[in-house]
């Protein structure tokens, strides 16, 4: 069966350290894969999405991901941690088929940023 | 521009009692339209999913039904509430089906069934 696997349920950082959210997907077939954040009580916002164009994909916020075939693997990164990343992050993967295509996400990492 | 209304933001209902979310898309026509749960520590489920008018998919046996009785609306409904019946309900939608077109999420409807 295909799943999304987001290694990690909380991650914590310190305020301007690196962020890395990570994201593995099982299929060798090039899925679209999306990152989605989540502020408490508010529904989910796109970060990026990457659609088979450039392999590293910029987003909102100062986030970027990178698809790696080999790896299977869509890993969400932000150089410098604000205060105001703090949220819950969801890798979300769509496997194209003939019919109706099913978002399959993963079960979240919840970010927690230190002052 | 598009956008995506939910209500009611919060509800506590006691068990057995009924159950009614509304979902409404505006700016758009024809809509794929979605329910999803989000439970604590479970990531999101997806509950139905409808194409269009009076059409309605289940993707997991439960207490929930779904309606869409206009092209932007989409009910969630209960006859009896259980205590599992407890989350976060998200409805969401794209056009066409759901490849490269994103899912844009309503603010959800947090339910606690008492």
């Amino acid at each position: 069966a295909q799943s999304v696997t987001q290694l990690g349920s909380h991650v914590s950082v310190s305020e301007g350290a690196l962020v890395l959210l990570r994201c593995n997907y099982s299929s060798s077939v090039p899925p679209y894969l999306f990152w989605y954040v989540q502020y408490p009580n508010q529904g989910l916002q796109l970060l990026l999405k990457y659609t088979s164009a450039a392999t590293l994909v910029k987003g909102i916020n100062g986030f970027e991901a990178e698809f790696k075939k080999s790896e299977t693997s869509f890993h969400l990164t932000k150089p410098s941690a604000h205060m105001s990343d703090a949220a819950e992050y969801f890798c979300a993967v769509i496997w194209p088929s003939g019919g109706y295509q099913k978002v399959t996400f993963g079960i979240g990492t919840k970010l927690q940023v230190i002052p | 521009s598009q956008t995506i209304h939910q209500w009611p933001a919060t509800l506590v209902q006691p068990v057995g009692s009924p159950l009614s979310l509304e979902c409404t898309v505006e700016g758009t026509s024809n809509p794929n339209l979605y329910w999803y749960r989000q439970a604590a520590g479970r990531g999101l489920q997806l509950l139905f999913y409808s194409v269009g008018i009076g059409q309605i998919s289940s993707e997991v046996p439960q207490n929930l039904s779904a309606s869409r009785p206009q092209d932007r609306q989409f009910i969630l409904s209960s006859k009896k509430l259980l205590l599992s019946d407890s989350g976060f309900y998200l409805c969401a939608w794209t056009i066409g089906a759901a490849g490269a077109n994103v899912l844009t999420f309503g603010a959800g409807s947090r339910l606690t069934v008492l």
